[in-house]
Parts: structure tokens; sequence; C-alpha cells
């Protein structure tokens, strides 16, 4: 089925441990984002990218890295989790506007 | 930057009709978007505006007025399946395709 694919699902990590989050599109998509949900804070824009080799921070960037080495994939790693970093996390995908969502990951940093 | 105001909290019976309202303040606008978001999933497309009117589709429509910064979201015939949270979703001019969320209105139906 078309659409955006992210794994893992559920992670559970203690702190200082890295990670990266994989999300895949088919779509044949230029831009991908990475959003970060909290209770109460709505989606938060982790990092952005608007094309293959390109990337950008978006509103909470700090601890968070990302790569597009290829179109379909945007990876997002974190080097040294905190349990700040316990989320729900959201990749997404767009061409001219209409955003598609993956699933979700929800980590847990204990 | 841009400014997203919706209620946090809205209550409706079965059947009934709601209006979630948005304003927003933004220097330059590209379009407006309503997501629909149940609880432990992620949010799914229901509608977008980019000109002044109304768009109806099925039970749900969307209004939008650019001149009063102002959208809301109509939904008619409401059933339970439709508890869940409803983001307003502002897409700025500029060529860049960076929307930014509201922080959603939690919609609760109740029998």
């Amino acid at each position: 089925n078309a659409g955006v694919t992210q794994t893992p699902k559920f992670r559970v990590l203690k702190t200082g441990q890295s990670m990266t989050l994989l999300c895949a599109q088919d779509m044949n998509h230029e831009y991908m984002y990475w959003y970060r949900q909290d209770p109460g804070m709505g989606l938060r824009l982790i990092h952005y990218s608007v094309g293959e080799g390109t990337t950008a921070k978006g509103e909470v960037p700090d601890g968070y890295n990302v790569s597009r080495l290829k179109k379909q994939n945007f990876l997002l790693g974190l080097e040294s989790a905190a349990p700040s970093q316990t989320s729900v996390y959201f990749c997404a995908s767009s061409s001219s506007g209409g955003y598609t969502f993956g699933s979700g990951t929800r980590l847990t940093v204990v | 930057g841009q400014n997203i105001d919706q209620p946090t909290e809205m209550t409706a019976t079965e059947g009934a009709i709601v209006q979630i309202n948005c304003t927003y303040q933004t220097s330059g606008f590209n379009g407006l978007f309503w997501y629909q978001q149940h609880a432990g999933e992620a949010p799914t497309f229901l509608s977008y505006n980019v000109l002044d009117g109304l768009e109806e589709k099925g039970r749900f429509s969307s209004f939008l007025s650019r001149s009063k910064g102002y959208s809301y979201l109509l939904l008619k015939e409401l059933q339970m399946k439709d508890s869940a949270s409803y983001l307003c979703v502002l897409l700025a001019s500029g060529g860049s395709y960076i929307p930014t969320f509201g922080r959603g209105t939690s919609l609760i139906v109740h029998p």
C-alpha cells in the first residue's frame, strides 16, 4: 500500500543510548518532515527536508540529527537520548501541499 | 511567524452538529488544512481551503475567511467515531511547504 512507513513502532531507550528512526515513503514526495507530539503541545517540527540530500532545522531540533541520502527515506537520529525526548514521533511527506503521516513511533527514554 | 488558536476541548451529542473554530495570524497565507487524529493514531487529512468560502465533503464542511483570519470545521450527524482531536493547520506563503499545526481540539461525542 502506498504511504509513509515508520520503523520501529515502539522503543524503550536508556538515557545516553543512541538510535535511528526510519521513515520511508513511496509517493515520490519531495518534502519530508519529522515531528514530535507531546500532551498539550501539539505537533512540533524537529527537522525537515525539501529534497534528496537537503535537510533543515525546524522548531525543536536540539538533540536530533537527520539525513536524506535517498529521496524516499528520511532518518531521524538521537545520539544521546534524554528523558525529555520521551514522545511520539511522526514522519510525514508532501509534494505540493497535503501531508501524509506515518503511524508514529512511541519512544520512552528511562 | 504564525499563530493558531482553537478551543482545547468540545463535547457534543451523537446526531448533533458541531462547529470547531480556528483563528490565525500570519504574515502570508497559502492555505489552511483540517486534520483528524484519533488517540494513538496518525493525523489524517479532512479538508483544504485556499480561497474564501465553504468546502463540503460529506458530513464534514470547512469554511475560510482570509480577511478575518478565521476558519471553522463543521461536523454534521455526529457519530461516536467522530470523537477525536481536530487539528487546524496553516500553510504560510513564500514557496515553503512547512505547515504550522494548532494544538488541536479534542471532540468528545456522547450518546
